[in-house]
């Protein structure tokens, strides 16, 4: 079975663009979460979806959105981007059908904003 | 509010030798979920072992154990006889009942050297 899928794994950009990430889950996953890995902050939720919709949000600023498909797959985007949205960002999916389930990440993506 | 500290920043020992990697939970809950993560230099956590509030029994897979203290709050993780291969940072998080989202501890990064 295959794991979770991030792409792209590296992405350069500079202040001001936006950025897409995508996450495709492991099949049958339902539930599918963003994370931040930062020197500084650690790991931080992003946020939560399942079946298409937003269950749980993170304390990030507006510029940070996300959605899912009908097909489990995920996408955050990242507008105006600002130096201190380097980071790598982790996609995880879980079956969600009992709480409390483990969750599978992805490889990450390396956002690097010059 | 829930919160996850992992006191050491970082261990070092040698092969053969055993380690504990510590880790205190906070939550107002009566129903919650530990995790412990791995993360190599790959970057993907890797997830290896769930527990839930209600299930005090301590677990040993191999070389791993965990330790699960409601009394105080605490949820430790034991490598005996190390090895090389085990050095990576090592993660453990919270989650509430009815939501995915996982709260990190900072991590304990373990070297372990032959």
């Amino acid at each position: 079975k295959a794991g979770v899928t991030q792409t792209p794994r590296y992405l350069i950009k500079t202040r001001g663009q936006q950025v897409t990430l995508s996450c495709s889950p492991i099949s049958g996953h339902r539930s599918v979460s963003w994370y931040q890995q930062t020197p500084g902050q650690g790991l931080q939720f992003l946020f939560e979806y399942f079946s298409e919709t937003q269950r749980n949000k993170g304390n990030f600023p507006g510029r940070f959105s996300g959605r899912q498909f009908s097909n489990s797959r995920s996408e955050m985007n990242v507008s105006t981007l600002e130096l201190g949205d380097s980071a790598l960002y982790l996609c995880a999916s879980s079956w969600r059908q009992f709480p409390g389930n483990e969750q599978f990440f992805g490889p990450g993506t390396r956002l690097t904003v010059l | 509010a829930q919160k996850v500290t992992q006191a050491q920043t970082e261990i070092s020992v040698v092969e053969k030798e055993d380690v504990t990697l510590d880790c205190v939970y906070e939550t107002r809950d009566t129903t919650y979920y530990l995790f412990w993560y791995k993360q190599p230099p790959s970057g993907e956590l890797v997830f290896l072992i769930r527990r839930n509030s209600f299930d005090e029994q301590n677990e040993i897979s191999g070389r791993y154990s965990w330790n699960f203290q409601k009394s105080t709050s605490s949820f430790n993780f034991t490598i005996t006889a190390s090895q090389v291969v085990d050095s990576a940072v090592y993660f453990c998080a919270l989650s509430e009942a009815n939501t995915d989202k996982l709260i990190f501890g900072t991590g304990t990064r373990l070297q372990v050297f032959p």
